[in-house]
């Protein structure tokens, strides 16, 4: 059971906007920076999105997230097969003398 | 360009103890967090713990008991060890460089490859 809450799979088809939402509590989410992680299979997870909705160098503008209290998302716009991807959020949580913890991640499937 | 280079013992007998080493180039452990994450097959992701930039140490709750991580600032590597280890351990294991910060420990831009350990009598 992961201690943020994302939806486990999500669809859409070739240049349409898809949302991915991630659920936590005022220990996590609601006091730290939330971050977003793309991985393909038998690789390892590439930075997405860092500090709720900063993109590093070289990721797409396609790609943009937000924070808002307890939740934040992730939108994928001009969706691209290449996306084809599983999609997971990350953030510190307070309690437990402190620990990262992660959503259960959400397999995004272009149609 | 900062790399990540990680290798260990792929596969253990229950009870023994898991042992990973990372090793950094391009860049110094110093003033970095560094974290070791772990992924069972078909499942997600999982924080094992960080040793920061003095060598202090952050572990899971769930694993603090067996988890031990050190820094060898000589060679420039950081390692993990959990003991006691059990089928449930069987996972893919990534070292990763956290932030600067201590508002940034969820900042893992770069990573290793990835070790698979495989737990099994």
């Amino acid at each position: 059971q992961s201690v943020l809450t994302q939806s486990p799979s999500v669809s859409g088809t070739p240049g349409q906007t898809v949302s991915i939402s991630c659920s936590g509590s005022s220990s996590n989410i609601g006091s730290n920076s939330v971050y977003w992680y793309q991985q393909f299979p038998g690789t390892a997870p590439k930075l997405l999105i860092y500090k709720d909705s900063q993109r590093p160098s070289g990721v797409p503008d396609r790609f943009s997230a937000s924070k808002s209290g307890t939740s934040a998302s992730l939108v994928i716009s001009g969706l691209r097969s290449e996306d084809e991807a599983a999609y997971y959020c990350a953030t510190w949580d307070d309690s437990l003398s402190g620990r990262g913890v992660f959503g259960g991640g959400t397999n995004l499937i272009v149609l | 360009q900062v790399q990540l280079q990680q290798w260990g013992a792929g596969l253990l007998k229950p009870s023994e103890t898991l042992s990973l080493t990372c090793g950094v180039s391009g860049g110094s452990l110093r003033g970095w967090y560094w974290s070791w994450l772990r992924q069972s097959p078909g499942k997600g992701l999982e924080w094992i713990g960080e040793i920061s930039r003095d060598g202090s140490t952050n572990y899971s709750p769930s694993l603090r008991s067996r988890v031990v991580m050190s820094l060898d600032t000589y060679n420039n590597q950081f390692s993990l060890k959990m003991r006691s280890v059990t089928a449930t351990d069987t996972a893919t294991y990534f070292c990763a460089r956290g932030g600067r910060n201590s508002g940034d420990h969820c900042y893992w831009f770069y990573w290793g490859q990835g070790t698979l350990v495989t737990v099994s009598s």
